[in-house]
Order: C-alpha cells, then structure tokens, then sequence
C-alpha cells in the first residue's frame, strides 16, 4: 500500500499569517492516465470531512482562494496564504492513484 | 444542492452483521462513483469502498476485504454497505461520499462493536 505521511503533525499559527502543511507519499502518485490523483480535506472540530483540493492543485467550489495545492511525484504541499480562525481543524491528504486509497495521518491546525 | 444521509449504524456484537445505507439527493446518481469511508474515535480516515456509477467496478480496503459488501440501486439514489464478521476494530463513524474522490461526505453514522 502506498504510504502517506505528513509533516508536521501539529501546527500553532497566528492569524492573518502563512501556513503549510506537507504530504510525502512512498511512491509516485502519477497514474498511469496521466493525472496525480492527491486530494486535500479539511475536518473542522465536530464535523464531516470536506475535500479542500483535488487533483494535487484544483479548488473545490466555495473553497477559499487562501487555499492552494502544489507538488508534483511524491511530494506535495497545501498553503493557507493567511491563516483565519475558521480554518482550525485537522487537514488529511489522500491519495486516490493507487489501490487501496489512502490516507496521511492527518495534521492539527490551531490558532496560537 | 447535494445531499448524503447516511443510517442504519448502532451497537453490535463481535462477530454480529450491520447493513448501513446512505441516501442521496441533489445530483444524477447513477452517473457518479461512491464511496464508504471511516474514522475511528479520535483517529484518523480510512477508505473502506468504493462503486462505480453502474457498480461494474468495486474495491475494498484491506482491512474489510471479504467482510464488506459495497452495493448500490441506482432506481432509489440508495448506496449500501453490508458488514458482517464485524470486529472491536470495525467501530467507527462510516460515511458515505460521492465521487470519485470524495467531493461531498455525509454526516456519518456511528458503528459500535462491542459485546
């Protein structure tokens, strides 16, 4: 299975500044179509899971543009340009290229 | 606007069968894949499954291989997952997710193994 790991797993920001969160997987994530197949999700404290970025960089719809993807093979990158109180959660990546999908470890996001 | 409401969650025993469904509204079903996904309390996610809009294509997570079944009717917008040899390890919030990779999530139901 292809291993995904995060860093760092807890991250304090202030507000109004930069953030990123970092996703390694243990092979590349390139399917065989062409397409990187690594979503970001957003868990804000007692809710569902919400898909964030798909497609390593492409914004779902009613996604902040504080929000962008990046990375490419096996290594990829979520920034929050200013960080904003809403935005406290755990982040997941996840990759769908390889069968069984699977997921980071997830990485806390607070306000410090 | 795309609605997911998942049911059917509850205590059970070790070894016992549970069948969740999930009942979809606001979009085309039949022309979207969907997927089973879990989380553990305090844990993190997990993929349990996944069906294709005319469920010719199926998938399942290691740990649920031969145990789970994913199955869909596309003529009541209705996604099901049937769990039998349930296991302590099984609970979980199960959720259900459309798409190919996951664009919108349920609210969850809790599944409770315990005897």
């Amino acid at each position: 299975d292809v291993v995904m790991t995060q860093f760092p797993l807890s991250l304090p920001v202030t507000l109004g500044q930069p953030a990123s969160i970092f996703c390694r997987s243990s092979q590349s994530l390139v399917h065989s179509d062409g397409n990187t197949y690594l979503n970001w999700f957003q868990q804000r404290p007692g809710q569902s899971p919400r898909r964030l970025i798909y497609m390593v960089s492409d914004r779902d719809s009613g996604v902040p543009d504080r929000f962008s993807g990046s990375g490419s093979g096996t290594d990829f990158t979520l920034k929050i340009s200013r960080v904003e109180a809403e935005d406290v959660g755990v982040y997941y990546c996840m990759q769908g290229t390889h069968w069984p999908w699977t997921f980071g470890q997830g990485t806390k996001v607070e306000i410090k | 606007e795309v609605q997911l409401v998942e049911s059917g969650g509850g205590l059970v025993q070790p070894g016992g069968s549970l069948r969740l469904s999930c009942a979809a509204s606001g979009f085309t079903f039949n022309t979207y894949s969907m997927n089973w996904f879990r989380q553990a309390p305090g844990k993190g996610l997990e993929w349990v499954a996944y069906i294709s809009g005319s469920s010719s294509a199926i998938y399942y997570g290691d740990s649920v291989k031969g145990r789970f079944t994913i199955s869909r009717d596309n003529a009541k917008n209705s996604l099901s997952l049937q769990m039998n040899s349930l296991r302590a390890e099984d609970t979980a919030v199960y959720y259900c997710a459309r798409g190919g990779m996951g664009a919108n999530w349920g609210q969850g139901t809790l599944v409770t193994v315990s005897s």
